[in-house]
């Protein structure tokens, strides 16, 4: 079965400086995998998504991830923080057992706040 | 001119009430789903409708009714409402039914249950 965690539940960075949010997978099949942003009181926005292709995505924003099937990893990145990025941050993996529906099955989010 | 738009935003109910929660999407997609974020904020998904089937029945207690009238609708009814049942739900939709659709979500309907 798929899974997916995020490591820390909440990072804290100054304004300026690189973002670095952390996401392992587990998945039976190759992965399609997401990166969502949720605002205060907002529903999720896409921020970038790996199918296949290109292992470096670039997203809105200014964020990117890197798709590591070695590692397992998709780790979300942005190199100059901005108050405004201050948000609860969500990986999501597809469920490769839902006979090719649509299941994303999600990280338990990682806040991300942004100091002066 | 709100992609997917859910009513009522906050939802204020006792145990035992059954209540209704609406969902439109303006987006043209043939995919709508529900997600329940629980007070971890930790999102799972409880049903998918593509043009108004359902494909996707999570295990969710049968009090929990989806409706779809239409490809652009997706409601959500729940009768004998639980203390537990308290959480955010999140109306979403994608283009098509394929895993590498991204997902457009609702901005959310807070219940809580009295």
């Amino acid at each position: 079965a798929q899974s997916v965690t995020q490591l820390g539940s909440h990072v804290s960075v100054s304004e300026g400086a690189l973002v670095l949010l952390r996401c392992n997978y587990s998945s039976s099949v190759p992965p399609y995998l997401f990166w969502y942003v949720q605002y205060p009181n907002q529903g999720l926005q896409l921020l970038l998504k790996y199918t296949t292709g290109a292992t470096l995505v670039k997203g809105i924003n200014g964020f990117e991830a890197e798709f590591k099937k070695s590692e397992t990893s998709f780790h979300l990145t942005k190199p100059s923080a901005h108050m405004s990025d201050a948000a609860e941050y969500f990986c999501a993996v597809s469920d490769g057992d839902a006979g090719g529906y649509n299941k994303l099955i999600f990280g338990a989010g990682t806040r991300l706040a942004v100091h002066p | 001119d709100t992609a997917v738009s859910q009513t009522p935003k906050y939802l204020v109910t006792q145990m035992g009430n059954d209540k209704s929660i609406k969902c439109e999407q303006n987006l043209g997609h043939d995919t709508m789903y529900w997600y329940k974020q629980d007070s971890k904020k930790f999102l799972k998904i409880m049903f998918s409708y593509n043009n108004k089937e359902l494909i996707i029945n999570e295990t969710v207690p049968n009090r929990f009714s989806p409706k779809s009238p239409d490809k652009a609708h997706l409601n959500l009814h729940i009768n004998s409402l639980e203390l537990g049942d308290s959480a955010v739900y999140f109306c979403a939709s994608s283009q098509e039914t394929g895993s590498n659709s991204p997902l457009h979500f609702g901005n959310g309907t807070r219940l809580t249950v009295t």
